[in-house]
């Protein structure tokens, strides 16, 4: 009975390349959430997705930062042009039509 | 904007005793709270859930209570251990399904010494 899955684990990436973070939900589970996490902080809401589709994108920044979740295979959360600040550590979860969420171990991304 | 709030940043406590984490909200009425577990380095663990027709929620030596009138969710573990020791975040979302985004508190960092 496998979690959410989230690879890398851990990411580097110098300043101007893109960092792709990959997460497969539970079996069954048809809605992904992604959240950002940065030292210090709590957990923010980024972008809920079903398969397919961008249900809510309200807390992803405008520029440089796409999701998606296709209808085969994992979600991406795509990063383009990584600065400093964008150095987190990135969670995804996942849920049944109704209930909790549940959150994969996350890819800690440090940009150089 | 909605707010969530978990007073204490950090919590000592005794091997033994029952530790209280307070959370509470601001300018909403969630339909369900949710608490989870962090430890350094990994991801949230789901540990309960309660709706707000619930007053408490149990799960071996965990409780939760809601309390809307006072907006506040208190969160128990009895006979606490070392192994208790995390983070534990409280989250809401306005709707009763999935599909919505999760508002997080920054946590409470919960030790326990033996």
């Amino acid at each position: 009975n496998a979690g959410v899955m989230q690879n890398p684990r851990h990411l580097v990436r110098r300043r101007g390349q893109e960092a792709r973070l990959r997460c497969s939900p539970v079996k069954g589970h048809s809605h992904v959430y992604w959240y950002r996490q940065l030292p210090e902080e709590g957990l923010k809401f980024m972008v809920y997705l079903q398969k397919e589709n961008i249900i809510d994108e309200s807390g992803m920044p405008k520029e440089r930062f796409s999701a998606e979740f296709p209808k085969e295979g994992p979600s991406i959360l795509r990063i383009q042009q990584v600065v400093r600040g964008d150095s987190a550590a990135y969670f995804c979860a996942s849920s049944p039509p109704s209930g909790a969420q549940y959150f994969g171990p996350g890819t800690r991304l440090t940009v150089t | 904007s909605q707010k969530i709030e978990q007073n204490s940043e950090a919590l000592n406590i005794q091997e033994g005793k029952t530790a209280t984490l307070t959370c509470n909200y601001t300018n909403y009425s969630p339909a369900y709270l949710q608490w989870y577990r962090q430890d350094p380095g990994r991801g949230p663990v789901f540990l309960l859930l309660i709706r707000e027709n619930e007053k408490e929620k149990r799960k071996e030596r965990l409780k939760v209570t809601f309390d809307t009138t006072l907006k506040q969710s208190l969160f128990h573990i009895t006979a606490s251990q070392p192994a208790d020791s995390a983070t534990y975040l409280c989250a809401f979302s306005p709707f009763n399904q999935a599909g919505t985004a999760l508002i997080f508190g920054k946590g409470t960092t919960l030790s326990v010494s033996s």
